[in-house]
């Protein structure tokens, strides 16, 4: 397949609680993986990545979880804040292009 | 240090006519990756260029064409303008390019509208 793929269109969650956005992909030699922000009105921006010889990376409230066996990324937020609503999109390093996923959108309940 | 300049920010343009963007990386970077970017399709790869040669191609029509200066400034080009060609254009840099797993940084993208 072609594809790096986001589970949920959409996701609300709680401000305080903790966000978890997932990703599936199928290319199993992608070796590099990256998550974006996307807010309104601005280009994506780098949040954190991981490579493939990893299970997880911890940045500041941000962890990214990689899967490799069954191909599965996922960026966990913690104490999500209203300033984390955005567009968040997984991408892969697939011979040598950086190939992106559709994208969770996702919102912070007051 | 000064971020990926995108320039112009809009632009609205008939169906027929060419366009032309342009991308300054940010300083040191030499690698520049162009995306386009629309609602149905998400965000697609379109080339990336390094040391003013293109390294990597998406599947996009030989409309869509790029070029990378000595100072590591890009331009991308689309002719004969089409309506579906209406997207977000986005530049990203890097030191080294996808090929090294170099952080990407991007511009805030010029909105191109085809009437």
């Amino acid at each position: 397949g072609e594809s790096v793929g986001l589970h949920l269109p959409t996701l609300s969650v709680q401000e305080g609680d903790n966000s978890i956005i997932n990703c599936a992909y199928s290319n199993s030699a992608s070796d590099y993986f990256i998550w974006y922000k996307q807010e309104s009105g601005k280009g994506p921006q780098f949040i954190i990545d991981i490579r493939s010889n990893m299970d997880k990376r911890q940045g500041q409230r941000v962890t990214v979880l990689l899967n490799k066996t069954v191909k599965h990324l996922s960026l966990q937020i913690a104490a999500t804040q209203p300033g984390d609503s955005a567009v968040y999109f997984c991408a892969e390093n697939r011979d040598d292009k950086i190939i992106f996923g559709k994208g969770t959108r996702l919102h912070i309940l007051p | 240090k000064a971020g990926v300049t995108q320039t112009p920010r809009y632009l609205i343009k008939t169906r027929g006519q060419q366009v032309t963007l342009s991308c300054s990386p940010i300083s040191g970077h030499r690698s520049v990756s162009w995306y386009q970017q629309t609602p149905g399709q998400g965000l697609q790869f379109l080339f990336e260029y390094f040391s003013e040669t293109q390294r990597n191609k998406g599947n996009f029509p030989g409309r869509f064409s790029g070029r990378q200066f000595s100072n590591s400034r890009s331009e991308m080009n689309v002719s004969t303008l089409e309506l579906g060609d209406s997207a977000l254009y986005l530049c990203a840099s890097s030191r080294q390019g996808p090929s090294m797993n170099t952080e990407a940084f991007f511009g805030q993208g010029t909105r191109l509208t085809v009437v």
